[in-house]
């Protein structure tokens, strides 16, 4: 059983703090991985995704990398109280695998 | 540009019913992918279609559940008969070329009575 595992949380930061999600995978062939943000009774949005090990930055947000020990994690720096949502880990398998494996989120609250 | 549509956005039955869910995706895209979202069980994928033909449906719960894509500019979810546990939010998705970056439409709410 594919599987990509994420702490549920909620997980609480201050206002203007760095947030770090992270999310492991069990598939070792799994190439590219996305980060997902969903607001309460919204649909989820994409919001990085990231094919190579290392980090890849997008504004104020990091996604992280490392096939090595099967890990993703992205950080948003400067959180703000509208990045409060519940943040979706997902994992697609090798190429031509056009299934997304979901993580069942994070649970993030910025506190004002 | 419009994103993935679907209908309707809330769907009230009685058990027993059936339901259908419909989707129009991205114009441009070549697949489509149906979800269920539940807050025991998360985001679950159903079934994905790769210019139209059906690829995995090994997400389908049981016989009940069907799902059919005519064309590239629509698909339809259906559920006959319709049972309480099948109450959860449906989303349709979908991606262009090369299968990456899914984009999801704004769901279907779905209360089974």
């Amino acid at each position: 059983q594919k599987e990509v595992e994420q702490n549920s949380g909620p997980l609480s930061v201050p206002e203007g703090a760095i947030a770090s999600l992270n999310c492991t995978y069990s598939d070792r062939g799994s190439q590219s991985f996305f980060w997902y943000r969903q607001y309460s009774g919204k649909s989820p949005e994409l919001i990085m995704f990231i094919y190579s090990n290392g980090d890849k930055e997008d504004g104020r947000f990091t996604a992280q990398l490392n096939k090595a020990s099967q890990y993703v994690s992205l950080l948003i720096r400067d959180s703000q109280p509208s990045d409060s949502a519940t943040y979706l880990c997902a994992a697609q398998g090798e190429p031509g695998t056009y299934k997304y494996i979901f993580g069942t989120g994070t649970r993030l609250k910025v506190l004002a | 540009d419009a994103g993935v549509i679907q209908s309707p956005r809330h769907e009230v039955t009685e058990m027993g019913q059936e339901v259908t869910l419909r989707c129009k995706p991205i114009s441009g895209h070549n697949s489509l992918f149906w979800y269920r979202q539940t807050m025991m069980r998360g985001l679950e994928l159903l079934i994905y279609f790769n210019n139209n033909v059906p690829i995995d449906d090994s997400g389908m719960p049981e016989d009940r559940f069907s799902a059919k894509m005519p064309n590239a500019s629509f698909s339809t979810l259906k559920i006959q008969p319709s049972e309480p546990r099948d109450s959860a939010v449906y989303f349709c998705a979908s991606s262009g070329q090369g299968g990456n970056e899914q984009f999801f439409g704004p769901g279907t709410r779905l209360t089974v009575l």
